[in-house]
């Protein structure tokens, strides 16, 4: 049984451009769902993918988006980075919401 | 959406100390997830705990949904339970965790 997988695992951007970071659920799970964590902080709820539709989103602001594809992996994309954009990004998936695998997270720089 | 305060918010343990994590919530919950953070940033799912009371090794956790508050007790601790734990219940009656800022453990050899 595979865990969650994200990558990469680290990431440096400049302000105002474009990031997208990728996540590849656990084995039998359907949903995903992307936190981002700042320093010193718990995890914020972005948004959850279940069969490819966004279902639940937390407080983000539309530059933050995403997908979810048929075999149930996930991609989160930020446009127009700012600097408080810099922090920990966890992808967690899950069987319909029991029991959230969390990956190790990319750690975004932004410069 | 539900709002989580833990306590402590700081904790430094003796290798071998006992102690205990304590988790309130603002609404009932229909499930609920303790994580360890590692100092890699790693979260490690420790329990899965809507209600009652679960052991795994030197870690247990009871949940008292109806009080809304969940417990985590770490026994004989070592260094390597160092990081930040959180608990997690779900916001809005959905199952989506929903975290605070965690108690941050420090264990010292």
């Amino acid at each position: 049984e595979t865990g969650v997988t994200q990558s990469p695992t680290h990431l440096i951007k400049t302000r105002g451009q474009q990031v997208t970071l990728r996540c590849s659920s656990q084995s039998g799970h359907n949903t995903v769902s992307w936190y981002q964590q700042a320093l010193g902080q718990g995890p914020q709820f972005i948004f959850q993918y279940y069969r490819e539709e966004e279902n639940g989103r937390g407080n983000f602001p539309p530059r933050f988006s995403g997908l979810q594809f048929p075999n149930y992996s996930s991609e989160l994309n930020v446009n127009a980075l700012e600097l408080d954009d810099s922090a920990l990004y966890l992808c967690a998936s899950s069987l319909s919401g029991y029991g959230y695998t969390f990956g190790s997270g990319t750690r975004l720089t932004v410069v | 959406g539900i709002q989580v305060e833990q306590s402590p918010p700081d904790l430094i343990l003796q290798e071998g100390a006992n102690s205990t994590l304590r988790c309130n919530f603002s609404d009932s919950v229909n499930n609920l997830q303790w994580f360890h953070q590692n100092p890699w940033g790693q979260l490690i799912n420790l329990f899965y705990i809507p209600s009652g009371t679960k052991q795994n090794g030197r870690l247990s956790a009871t949940t008292v949904a109806t009080e809304r508050y969940s417990l985590l007790y770490i026994s004989s601790s070592q260094t390597t339970d160092s990081g930040v734990y959180f608990c997690a219940p779900p916001s809005g009656g959905s199952y989506i965790p929903t975290f605070g800022r965690g108690t941050s453990l420090i264990v010292h050899p």
